[in-house]
């Protein structure tokens, strides 16, 4: 079946803007997550979701960043007013439930900041 | 707090020859272990996930091992191919707090010579 897609693929954008990423998981996965790749930070986490709600978001590094998650499916991560540190791969991850599953990862989508 | 390291951070080996990667985490209370591959400008591959009860898996020339008591597992490719050539993540989710998020490692950087 279809893995986990997200989109776009890049995206440059200039300081100061807003960006939407978007997530479509595994049909059926419950469990959605975000994490972010970056040069200097390696691979962290930034917020999951369970169903529609996010009981953990401990890992979104300001509150211009925020996420939602629409019908148990697709998930959108906005970054309001990006800055320059901003500039990384966002990718999204599911899993079947929150508990002992797999995670599958999208492609990503690679943000740059101008 | 969950820590996870990689040794070594690159890796050139002649094609056919067996190799071993390495990955250490400093809490033993985990859920699962994924040993990821990932592709430059690629998302993230899922090659093996062991859980917490589990002391390997094996999936055609790969065969992961985890000791949870040592806080160790390791990632063993049987003669190598240049097509192996990838950046190898070890990642763990733990117990504690709302999810299974995973802890990644810095990777390893495989380079396979034909």
């Amino acid at each position: 079946g279809a893995g986990v897609s997200q989109s776009p693929s890049n995206k440059v954008t200039e300081k100061g803007k807003d960006v939407e990423l978007r997530c479509d998981p595994i049909s059926g996965h419950t469990a959605l997550y975000w994490y972010r790749q970056s040069l200097g930070q390696g691979l962290e986490f930034l917020i999951y979701f369970q169903g529609n709600s996010a009981p953990d978001k401990s890992g979104l590094p300001s509150d211009r960043f925020s996420a939602e998650r629409t019908g148990g499916s697709v998930s959108t991560l906005t970054i309001q007013r990006t800055q320059q540190e901003d500039s990384a791969v966002y990718l999204c991850a599911s899993s079947l439930s929150q508990d002992t599953y797999e995670q599958y990862f999208g492609p990503g989508t690679r943000l740059t900041v101008t | 707090k969950q820590e996870v390291t990689q040794i070594p951070a690159a890796l050139s080996v002649p094609e056919g020859e067996n190799l071993v990667l390495n990955c250490s985490f400093t809490d033993s209370a985990i859920y699962n272990l994924q040993w990821f591959r990932q592709d430059p400008g690629k998302g993230l591959t899922s090659l093996l996930l062991i859980q917490s009860s589990q002391r390997e898996q094996t999936s055609g020339r790969l065969n992961a091992s985890l000791d949870k008591s040592s806080g160790r597992s390791t990632l063993y490719i049987a003669a190598s191919q240049p097509g192996d050539s990838a950046t190898y993540l070890c990642a763990v989710a733990s117990y504690g707090g709302a999810t299974n998020k995973l802890i990644f490692g810095t990777g390893t950087l495989l380079a396979v010579q034909p």
